[in-house]
């Protein structure tokens, strides 16, 4: 079944740990994208990718950095994690081409950093 | 450039009553648009979206919504508001030759019983 995959669902980690947060999607879309979410909050875009090794920074400036080695999958990494990246992350991807950008979600990453 | 503004960032009805999500958007290309519906610690899912064509879109779950071109709008509606229905919806624009999806701010639907 095409999906799009995130895990952990949540995630509880103390400060300074290094985390990846894995994205798969199995829909063949070429555009992948992270946003960050507070309880009750707008989505903001930290990251999107075009293609394989292909990322840019979104419209939230954001410590965290992605990789794109392989079309289906997208981590997220922080290297040192603080309590100020407790947030929802999102994971999200999209067909290539002209079309028209419809997004597809993943269940979310809740993190807490103590 | 494209934006969106959702007036009324949280919005209770009773139950059985109409619901009406309020969406204004601004784009310089024709606009795709969307409403997503976000449940508590759960991803975005598609209620509805707009590309060409009618402009009276129906949606999952009863809702639909109407394009506006004169009013720049795309308001989210339902005749009957159901316990269920309680979740944060998000209005979204984007455009041929746009690469991204811009969303409001979102707008927390309660339900009164």
């Amino acid at each position: 079944e095409a999906d799009i995959y995130q895990t952990p669902r949540y995630l509880v980690i103390g400060t300074g740990k290094k985390i990846t947060l894995e994205c798969s999607q199995t829909m063949g879309h070429d555009k992948m994208y992270w946003y960050q979410q507070d309880p009750g909050m707008e989505l903001h875009l930290i990251h999107y990718s075009y293609g394989v090794n292909s990322t840019e920074k979104g419209d939230l400036s954001s410590e965290s950095t992605v990789s794109r080695i392989r079309t289906e999958h997208f981590p997220l990494t922080l290297e040192s994690a603080r309590p100020s990246h407790t947030s929802q992350y999102l994971c999200a991807s999209s067909e290539s081409g002209w079309g028209t950008n419809e997004q597809f979600f993943g269940p979310g990453t809740r993190l807490t950093v103590l | 450039a494209q934006s969106v503004t959702q007036l009324g960032s949280h919005v209770s009805v009773s139950e059985g009553a109409l619901v009406l999500l309020r969406c204004n958007y601004s784009s310089s290309v024709p606009p795709y648009l969307f409403w997503y519906v976000q449940y508590p610690n759960q991803g975005l899912q598609l209620l509805l979206k707009y590309t060409t064509g009618a402009t009276l879109v129906k949606g999952i779950n009863g809702f639909e919504a109407e394009f506006k071109k004169s009013e720049t709008s795309f308001h989210l509606t339902k005749p009957s508001a159901h316990m269920s229905d309680a979740a944060e919806y998000f209005c979204a624009v984007s455009g041929q030759g746009a690469q991204k999806l811009v969303f409001g701010q979102g707008t927390r639907l309660t339900i009164n019983p």
